[in-house]
């Protein structure tokens, strides 16, 4: 599968634990995006990275979550702390810049957290 | 800011007709627009992706048209299927890094 695998694929957890998601994106593309998405609503962004650089956090992201992106492969997004409230979808997506700047993102099946 | 308008009801539709899903957007002007799939409990999935200089696009049964004075694109489906039911999700971009994803408008098409 030449495509965006994130892992795992259902994550429930208890108020107050940590949580880590992997996103595997697609090999030659050189930038990668976490998403969140709730019930009803669009993707929502959280943070993106050009090769290992993380370029942009949105301000929608507190202090509890983090992303890395070692050698520019694959990500993790951490969750400490967890809260009701992040009970959501994280979406992970890659791209690869083309001509005129267009950037075409593929999606990856995405994480379900449920936080009790 | 910037804001995405998508028809936030269903739209439902016989098998056989066009659907037309609506895309309004407002205090930004998008270098490019992109239509994506997205079906229950996936990720979105590309579809079209139309430039601001470009008055339409077409890929097999889909049509994106973009009018940049009205702030504007539409998005047709023709001889929809059932198939063919999903979340269709609008991403209006200025041609950084960040896409801003409209709601979606959810399209069931009856047999």
């Amino acid at each position: 599968d030449t495509g965006v695998s994130q892992d795992p694929r259902h994550k429930i957890t208890k108020r107050g634990q940590n949580v880590t998601f992997r996103c595997d994106p697609i090999s030659e593309h050189n930038r990668l995006y976490w998403y969140r998405q709730t019930l009803g609503q669009g993707p929502e962004f959280l943070t993106y990275f050009q090769n290992e650089a993380q370029l942009e956090k949105s301000r929608l992201l507190s202090d509890r979550f983090s992303a890395e992106r070692p050698k520019g492969s694959f990500s993790t997004l951490e969750i400490q702390r967890t809260e009701q409230g992040d009970s959501a979808m994280y979406l992970c997506a890659s791209s690869f810049l083309r001509e005129l700047g267009t950037d075409t993102q593929y999606f990856g099946p995405g994480t379900r957290l449920t936080v009790l | 800011s910037q804001k995405i308008e998508q028809n936030s009801e269903a739209l439902n539709i016989q098998e056989g007709k066009t659907a037309t899903l609506t895309c309004n957007y407002t205090n930004y002007s998008p270098a490019y627009l992109q239509w994506y799939r997205q079906d229950p409990g996936r990720g979105p999935v590309f579809l079209l992706l139309i430039r601001e200089n470009e008055k339409e696009k077409r890929k097999e049964r889909l049509k994106v048209t973009f009018d940049t004075t009205l702030k504007q694109s539409l998005f047709h489906i023709t001889a929809s299927q059932p198939a063919d039911s999903a979340t269709y999700l609008c991403a209006p971009s200025t041609g950084g890094f960040k896409t801003i994803f409209g709601a979606g408008t959810r399209l069931f098409v009856k047999a």
